[in-house]
C-alpha cells in the first residue's frame, strides 16, 4: 500500500538554525513529491515539488528538498529557520501517470521556531 | 487568478443529519480533489472529481458523495452524519492536461463540527 512517513511530529529550533525534515515514501511506482506547508490560521500552500529532472529542487522562502529515489526519500531543508518559519509541514506523494491523482500524505511535522 | 475558495467556513450538525459542502475551483483548473484532515492528521483523501465523474476514490463509504458541475466547482455531500466525521474538509483544485497532472491548490477548508 502507498504510505508517507515523516520522521518528525514536532521539532523546535532557534532562529538561525538549520533545519531538514525527514520523509520517506512507500510506493511501488514512479511518484511526483510535494511539501505543502500550513501556517497557524492559513490555508495548505505548496512549498516546493518533484515531478522530473534535476533531484535538488528549490522552492519558496529558501526551502529546498533532496529526492534520492534510492532511499525514497524527499527531506525538506533550510539552512537558517526564521520565527516566520513557524508551521505545520506535510510531504506529500502522488503516482505519475493515470488518471487518479490522489495525493497520498505524511502525518505532518509541527515546527516552531523561537525567536 | 482567483484561488480555491469553500463555503461555508465552520458548520455545526447533529448526528444524522446531512450536510452539503461547496468549493469552487481555481481559475484554469478542471479537477477538483476533496480530502478529510482531522485534527493532528494529515489529509485523508476522500474522491477527486475530473470532467464531471468521479476520478478515484480513497477509503470512505457511500455515504459521502459528490458532484462537479460544468464549471468545474464541486460539492461533497455527507449523508447521515456521524460524530467521527467532525474535522476540516478540503478542496483542491489542479489542471489535468495531456496525460499530465500539476500540483493541487487548497481552499481554506470547512470546519465541520457534529454534535
Amino acid at each position: 500500500a502507498q504510505s508517507v512517513s515523516q520522521h518528525n511530529h514536532h521539532v523546535i529550533l532557534s532562529e538561525a538554525a538549520s533545519l531538514e525534515l525527514g520523509c520517506n515514501y512507500s510506493y511501488g511506482g514512479t511518484v511526483n513529491l510535494f511539501w505543502y506547508v500550513q501556517y497557524p490560521g492559513q490555508h495548505l500552500q505548496l512549498l516546493l515539488k518533484y515531478f522530473s529532472g534535476d533531484p535538488l529542487v528549490k522552492g519558496i522562502k529558501g526551502f529546498e528538498a533532496e529526492f534520492i529515489k534510492s532511499k525514497f526519500s524527499f527531506n525538506l531543508r533550510k539552512p537558517s529557520v526564521q520565527w516566520s518559519d513557524t508551521a505545520e509541514y506535510f510531504c506529500a506523494v502522488n503516482a505519475r501517470g493515470g488518471n487518479n491523482r490522489k495525493l497520498i500524505w505524511g502525518l505532518g511535522t509541527s515546527l516552531a521556531v523561537n525567536p | 487568478e482567483t484561488g480555491v475558495t469553500q463555503s461555508p467556513t465552520h458548520l455545526i450538525k447533529t448526528r444524522g443529519q446531512q450536510v452539503t459542502l461547496r468549493c469552487s475551483s481555481q481559475s484554469g483548473h478542471n479537477t477538483v480533489s476533496w480530502y478529510q484532515q482531522a485534527l493532528g492528521q494529515g489529509p485523508q483523501f476522500i474522491f477527486q472529481y475530473y470532467r464531471e465523474e468521479e476520478n478515484g476514490r480513497g477509503n470512505f463509504p457511500p455515504r459521502f458523495s459528490g458532484l462537479q458541475f460544468p464549471n468545474y466547482s464541486s460539492e461533497l455531500n455527507v449523508n447521515a452524519l456521524e460524530l467521527d466525521d467532525s474535522a476540516l474538509y478540503l478542496c483542491a483544485s489542479s489542471l489535468v492536461s495531456g496525460g499530465n497532472s500539476y500540483e493541487q491548490y487548497f481552499g481554506p477548508g470547512t470546519r465541520l463540527t457534529v454534535t
